[in-house]
């Protein structure tokens, strides 16, 4: 079957400090990936997605970006963070097709400082 | 444009009640919708999905959905609330944009259950 790994499960940067989160797959091959963020009490908002390796597709301007540098490997990056950035981050995949859920990870909640 | 709304943000009932989570939704095709939940701190878990067919669908942990094209809705159903369904409940249409299958989400329905 398969599975969504996301780690680490929580972290707390400095402001102005570099972000690397991981995402991975298993029991699959060729997944679309997203990365959403989740602001407290508020709902998802879509990242970046990847309908192959090193293909990345933005839907908002931001201080992120990702990289996919194996079929099953999604990693969201920052070079230097913003408090803004602070928020709970979820990977996702799924199969090819608008029928196809997409399945989550149990996500990192991000703390700036 | 396509759009899902979840007009109740905070719902509570008492364990063992019966519940509806309403979610309306606008696309001009023939939707794909799923039900997702959202444990505090977790990811989210899919509850069920309709994509044609029988227009009541049933999921996990007792869940059902009917959908109604007339009324452009897809309400979640569960016949008696346990505690441990109190969490977030997330409506989604998905479909195609930019090559990728995409979910639009609604806003969420916080549940708490008393005992």
């Amino acid at each position: 079957s398969q599975t969504i790994h996301q780690w680490p499960a929580t972290l707390v940067q400095p402001v102005g400090s570099p972000l690397s989160l991981e995402c991975t797959v298993e029991g699959t091959s060729n997944p679309n990936l997203y990365w959403y963020r989740q602001a407290a009490g508020r709902g998802l908002q879509l990242l970046f997605y990847s309908v192959g390796i090193g293909q990345i597709s933005s839907e908002v301007p931001q201080n992120l970006s990702a990289s996919r540098p194996q079929d099953r490997q999604f990693i969201l990056s920052s070079k230097k963070l913003l408090l803004s950035d602070s928020g709970f981050y979820l990977c996702a995949w799924s199969g090819q097709g608008a029928s196809q859920p997409q399945h989550f990870g149990d996500g990192t909640r991000l703390s700036i400082l | 444009a396509q759009s899902v709304t979840q007009p109740d943000i905070h719902i509570t009932v008492s364990e063992g009640a019966s519940l509806e989570l309403r979610c309306n939704y606008s696309y001009g095709a023939t939707p794909y919708l799923f039900w997702y939940v959202q444990s505090p701190g977790q990811g989210l878990q899919l509850l069920l999905k309709y994509f044609s067919g029988d227009t009541l669908v049933q999921g996990i942990k007792g869940f059902e959905a009917e959908f109604k094209r007339s009324q452009s809705s897809f309400n979640l159903r569960k016949p008696s609330v346990h505690w441990s369904d109190a969490a977030e409940y997330f409506c989604a249409v998905g479909l195609i944009s930019g090559g990728y299958n995409k979910l639009i989400f609604g806003a969420g329905t916080r549940l708490a259950v008393h005992p």
